[in-house]
């Protein structure tokens, strides 16, 4: 399994873009980009999935350049409810079924 | 279609006691998994069950056994809980197919044991 890193936390203002990025150097040919969200006392939610290059979604996009060894969300205009933590998650999808969480990037939006 | 569903919600144990997590899920879904999560911290994977009628050790298995009753039910048993075992434990399901990594998670057991 890919190891990620990712930064410990980040701080925004309402209304800017919020791009948080994510470093997964070994990430393995068959292996996809996962992005989930979680509020305190709640389980993670999934936000977005990519391979490569650009995926957009209602809530967020998630850029992958062309060696993958990274990849960014993208929040546009966050507001107060998107102070969250954030998890990238590289998984293999072929019988990939064990997971790994890291420690996530906790975003805190200030008004 | 309640998703994934846990009980109990809190539960409150001495050092030695046992209990049974349960997990349900009415989504259809092949795979199950139990997680725990430390204050502050991300989720460590226990044990995942990628179909019915299997089980495999996550990172932290060390003194829990599951057992994949069903297709729906993942249940997660503490045989002598330990104060280090005191955490959120969450189950989540997925669907087995290729493009497709996305979990859905309960609403988490939170256990303390003192």
């Amino acid at each position: 399994l890919a190891k990620t890193t990712q930064p410990i936390s980040m701080d925004s203002y309402e209304g800017q873009e919020v791009n948080i990025t994510c470093s997964h150097n070994n990430i393995a040919t068959n292996d996809y980009i996962t992005w989930y969200q979680q509020f305190p006392s709640q389980g993670p939610r999934f936000i977005i999935q990519g391979y490569k290059t650009k995926v957009t979604n209602e809530v967020a996009s998630l850029f992958i350049p062309a060696d993958r060894k990274s990849s960014t969300l993208s929040l546009p205009r966050v507001s107060l409810s998107d102070t969250a933590v954030y998890y990238c998650l590289v998984g293999d999808m072929i019988g990939g079924f064990k997971t790994i969480f890291g420690a996530g990037t906790r975003l805190f939006v200030k008004a | 279609n309640a998703g994934v569903t846990q009980t109990p919600k809190f539960q409150v144990l001495k050092t030695g006691q046992s209990m049974t997590l349960q997990c349900a899920q009415d989504m259809n879904h092949n795979s199950m998994y139990w997680y725990r999560q430390d204050p502050g911290m991300g989720l460590r994977l226990i044990y995942y069950s990628a179909s019915e009628g299997t089980t495999d050790k996550g990172e932290v298995p060390n003194g829990y056994n599951v057992s994949r009753l069903n297709k729906r039910e993942f249940s997660l048993r503490l045989e002598s809980a330990a104060p280090s075992q005191t955490s959120v434990y969450f189950c989540a399901s997925r669907d087995f197919g290729l493009s497709d990594y996305e979990q859905y998670f309960g609403p988490g057991t939170r256990l303390t044991v003192t």
